[in-house]
């Protein structure tokens, strides 16, 4: 059974940074591109960042660039997101997803996701 | 870019139809297609239910169905159950940077 985990979620003051870890299991990983995806309370969902099969290209979404790493070892079949200089405006709930492999971004499976909270 | 247009809210009886529809430009919805549709139960993970406008992933019932006609994309939903009371949110490709964008998402109420 394909599976996704993350963790490492939980409150950070604004200003603290965080790395969010999503372990994956039932598939091979370094075949395959991955993603975050985050969703604030009570809004809709909002693309991250993705992170090619080998790691060697990576893009990010105007809100974060520069502030969050996505990175992966595929040795471990673990995929990571490290947040830096937190905002308020960060807090959500972060899910890790597969690319299904088509042209364009295809996110099937989806991790359980974990909350980030940002607040002093 | 900005999110792609869905309603906020649509309802139906159990045993009826709905569709809910998505609606982008020529840059996105329009463009291409490349439209996926995802449902989200409360306090759940998002699930694909729908990709490329209208091909369903293995597993997902054939009472969902996806088309496109312009820069409009539709999810329908036939023989409504009282588990497909969800949020359901679409995405697309999109020539701009960073290639994806989501839709605000639609509430589904089973009546």
């Amino acid at each position: 059974e394909v599976q996704l985990v993350e963790s490492g979620g939980g409150l950070v003051q604004p200003g603290g940074s965080l790395r969010l870890s999503c372990a994956a299991s039932g598939f091979t990983f370094s075949s395959y591109w991955m993603h975050w995806v985050r969703q604030a309370p009570g809004k809709g969902l909002v693309w991250v960042s993705r992170i090619n099969s080998d790691g060697s290209s990576t893009s990010y979404a105007d809100s974060v660039k520069g502030r969050f790493t996505i990175s992966r070892d595929n040795a471990k079949n673990t995929l990571y997101l490290q947040m830096n200089s937190l905002r308020a405006e960060d807090t959500a709930v972060y899910y890790c997803a597969r690319d299904r492999g088509s042209y364009a971004e295809v996110f099937d499976p989806w991790g359980q996701g974990t909350l980030v909270t940002v607040s002093s | 870019q900005s999110a792609l247009t869905q309603p906020a809210s649509v309802s139906g009886s159990p045993g009826q139809s709905i569709t809910i529809s998505c609606t982008g430009t020529s840059s996105d919805v329009g463009g291409y297609n490349y439209v996926s549709w995802y449902q989200q139960h409360p306090g759940k993970a998002p699930k694909l239910m729908i990709y490329d406008v209208s091909n369903r992933p293995s597993g997902v019932s054939n009472r969902f169905s996806g088309s496109k006609s312009g820069n409009t994309a539709s999810l329908t939903i036939s023989g409504l159950q009282a588990e497909d009371e969800a949020d359901y949110y679409c995405s697309s490709y999109t020539s701009s940077s960073p290639h994806v964008v989501f839709g605000g998402g639609t509430k589904l109420t089973v009546l």
